[in-house]
């Protein structure tokens, strides 16, 4: 069973178009990330929502709007595509407490032509 | 604030070797501190982690790190590398007081045969 997943694993798209991202955690956890890896392999948070409330907003431009319907579900809607955005997007889910971790689903290589 | 600095781009060993891959981090409250993997087009692996307790903690693999609060330092280290170690590392910090994940810029690591 996959703990993080993320859908599409690949996305190939024309700059100015809008696009979606799905992330799904059968984990259990109340929070839940979006992280962007760029051509250099850095990682930055973008969003977080615990129990479906938005608490981590990073510098990342409006165009990105996360939407979580249910704890369970983490998504990531682009507007107006820029070639900029093309990058790796990881979804995670975190455990709290003395356990805390958190797992990444295997990611959504989107490229923007 | 809170950042974590991987020193080194790459490390290279010879298979057999102890492998050691160096972080620092900064935090204002305490750290609760992190080591992932990621292989190529895969997504983050947890490796181990650093709440509270010993300050030697053991992982997956055969990895362990030593959390080190007077040299705010958490390297993680294996007795003897293998091939199937060569892959990206990370190093990430949490504040006590924070829910967001600080990651390093990664390590390659290249263990040859």
């Amino acid at each position: 069973d996959t703990a993080v997943s993320q859908t599409p694993k690949y996305l190939v798209t024309q700059m100015g178009n809008d696009k979606s991202i799905k992330c799904e955690q059968n984990l259990g956890h109340d929070t839940m990330y979006w992280y962007k890896q760029d051509s250099k392999k850095f990682l930055k948070i973008m969003f977080s929502y615990n129990n479906k409330e938005l608490i981590i907003n990073e510098t990342v431009p409006n165009r990105f709007s996360p939407k979580s319907p249910d704890k369970a579900h983490l998504n990531l809607h682009i507007n107006s595509l820029e070639l900029g955005d093309s990058a790796v997007y990881f979804c995670a889910s975190r455990r709290q407490g003395a356990q805390e971790t958190q797992y990444f689903g295997p990611g959504t290589r989107l490229l923007v032509l | 604030a809170q950042s974590v600095a991987q020193p080194e781009d790459q490390v290279n060993v010879a298979e057999g070797n102890p492998l050691t891959v160096k972080c620092t981090y900064s935090v204002s409250g305490n750290p609760y501190l992190f080591w992932y993997v990621q292989y190529p087009n895969r997504g983050l692996q947890f490796l181990l982690k650093y709440i509270t307790g010993d300050n030697l903690v053991k992982g997956s693999y055969g990895f362990e790190a030593e959390f080190n609060k007077s040299q705010t330092s958490f390297h993680l280290k294996k007795p003897s590398a293998l091939v199937s170690d060569s892959a990206l590392y990370f190093c990430a910090v949490r504040d006590s007081g924070d829910y967001k994940l600080s990651f390093g810029a990664g390590t390659t690591v290249t263990v040859r045969a």
